[in-house]
């Protein structure tokens, strides 16, 4: 059984433009959660997708905004990127109302 | 408390001593704590998944317990070895935050051979 990956693993992108992170689920699973950990805290849940619609969300902004296909994977986009958002992305798939969650190693984005 | 949080945030000890982190979360609407071990490069990797008050769970080396009612859970570790080096993370789900993990910001343990 395949666990969960991202792509890529390392981007940097310039104030102003748009990103797209990517996240294969693990087999079996059909929910994916995407959180945001900057630089000395604990991750932050951005939002989370289920049958390929968001089912809540944090307290992030609109120009976060995500995608879940019929295979179960999922995209986070950034746009208007901000200098803050320069974080580690970690994509988590489940089974909803499962309550374990299969993280992925994370993109790590640079915002300069 | 309103938030998780985790104590002590760095934790430097030999290998072979025992040690033991706190991960304090909101009692009130508590569902679920889970506990991670996250080493560098790498995927966050779940430990346990704790729900009733008095819970206690163990792998190998590695326990923890479970306080609901006052909003505790204590994570041990016993005869430290250097590849338990790594940063524990423990997050909580409330039972209204659909399956939201709210993280604490992490313990940081260094194991010296």
């Amino acid at each position: 059984e395949t666990g969960v990956t991202q792509s890529p693993t390392h981007l940097i992108k310039t104030r102003g433009q748009q990103v797209t992170l990517r996240c294969s689920s693990q087999s079996g699973h059909n929910t994916v959660s995407w959180y945001q950990q900057a630089l000395g805290q604990g991750p932050q849940f951005i939002f989370q997708y289920y049958r390929e619609e968001e089912n809540g969300r944090g307290n992030f902004p609109p120009r976060f905004s995500g995608l879940q296909f019929p295979n179960y994977s999922s995209e986070l986009n950034v746009n208007a990127l901000e200098l803050d958002d320069s974080a580690l992305y970690l994509c988590a798939s489940s089974i909803q109302g499962a309550r374990g969650y299969t993280f992925g190693s994370g993109t790590r984005l640079t915002v300069v | 408390i309103l938030n998780v949080e985790q104590s002590p945030q760095s934790l430097h000890v030999q290998e072979g001593d025992s040690t033991n982190f706190t991960c304090s979360f909101p009692s009130s609407n508590f569902y679920a704590l889970h506990w991670y071990r996250w080493e560098t490069a790498k995927s966050p990797e779940a430990l346990f998944v704790m729900t009733l008050n008095g819970d206690e769970k163990k792998k190998g080396r590695i326990s923890a317990t479970l306080n609901t009612k006052e909003g505790y859970s204590y994570l041990y570790i016993k005869g430290s070895q250097p590849e338990d080096s790594a940063t524990y993370l423990c997050a909580s789900i409330g039972r209204n935050a659909g399956n939201m993990l709210t993280f604490g910001g992490g313990t940081r343990l260094m194991v010296k051979p």
